[in-house]
């Protein structure tokens, strides 16, 4: 069964880069795009871009001057860095696997973690 | 940005009555290659999303069958047969036609 682990720094000051990893545990990254998404506590969902195994990516026009996806298929990860983050970052952030020949079957989704940007 | 808007945005109902959710896209999620990427996910309190439904009616393996989603074009709607005390919780829909991706607002499902 696959499943996917994330971590990374919860506490981070403005003007600091956001780091997360997703680790792919049970699969391969291959046949599938991997995105991030992040939440505002109480609030609606907003996709941040995603890779593909190749390391292909589409991103958020809304922050894809701050965003850089990666992949690491020798350690099934991918990573999320965003950077010079404001308060406005605040938010629960999230893994997660869609099926490329469904696309928006967004099927397997990380734990979450949030990440609080404070002075 | 395509803009997804869903009604209601709550959704009090009666155990082992019917709900039925809207979502409308402000433009038609037809792709060019003939699919409709329309998805449907249920988040429950302190949980990551759950995928219901994707291409507009296709449910995921595990789903309930009294999830049921129809629509075309630019308008959309989840179907809830007989609502379960695990339904309560908040539904999105989202569009994968184009980038971004992006989703309504949310539907909280609650019991009355």
């Amino acid at each position: 069964q696959v499943q996917l682990q994330q971590w990374g720094a919860g506490l981070l000051k403005p003007s600091e880069t956001l780091s997360l990893t997703c680790t792919v545990y049970g699969g391969s990254l291959s046949g599938f795009y991997w995105s991030w998404f992040r939440q505002p506590p109480g609030k609606g969902l907003e996709w941040i871009g995603e890779i593909n195994h190749r390391g292909g990516t589409n991103y958020n026009p809304s922050l894809k001057s701050r965003v850089t996806i990666s992949v690491d298929t020798s350690k099934s990860q991918f990573s999320l860095k965003l950077s010079s983050v404001t308060a406005a970052d605040t938010t629960v952030y999230y893994c997660a696997r869609e099926i490329i020949v469904a696309r928006g079957a967004f099927d397997i989704w990380g734990q979450g973690t949030m990440v609080t940007v404070s002075s | 940005d395509i803009v997804m808007t869903q009604t209601p945005l709550s959704s009090p109902v009666t155990l082992g009555q019917p709900a039925s959710i809207s979502c409308r896209s402000s433009q038609s999620l037809v792709h060019s290659d003939g699919n409709t990427y329309l998805s449907w996910f249920q988040q429950r309190p302190g949980q990551p999303p759950r995928l219901l439904i994707y291409k507009i009616y296709n449910r995921v393996s595990g789903v309930p069958d009294r999830f049921s989603g129809s629509g075309a074009g630019t308008d959309f709607t989840l179907k809830i047969s007989r609502v379960e005390a695990e339904d309560v919780g908040v539904y999105y829909c989202m569009q994968a036609t184009q980038f971004p991706r992006t989703f309504g607002q949310g539907t909280k499902v609650e019991i009355k």
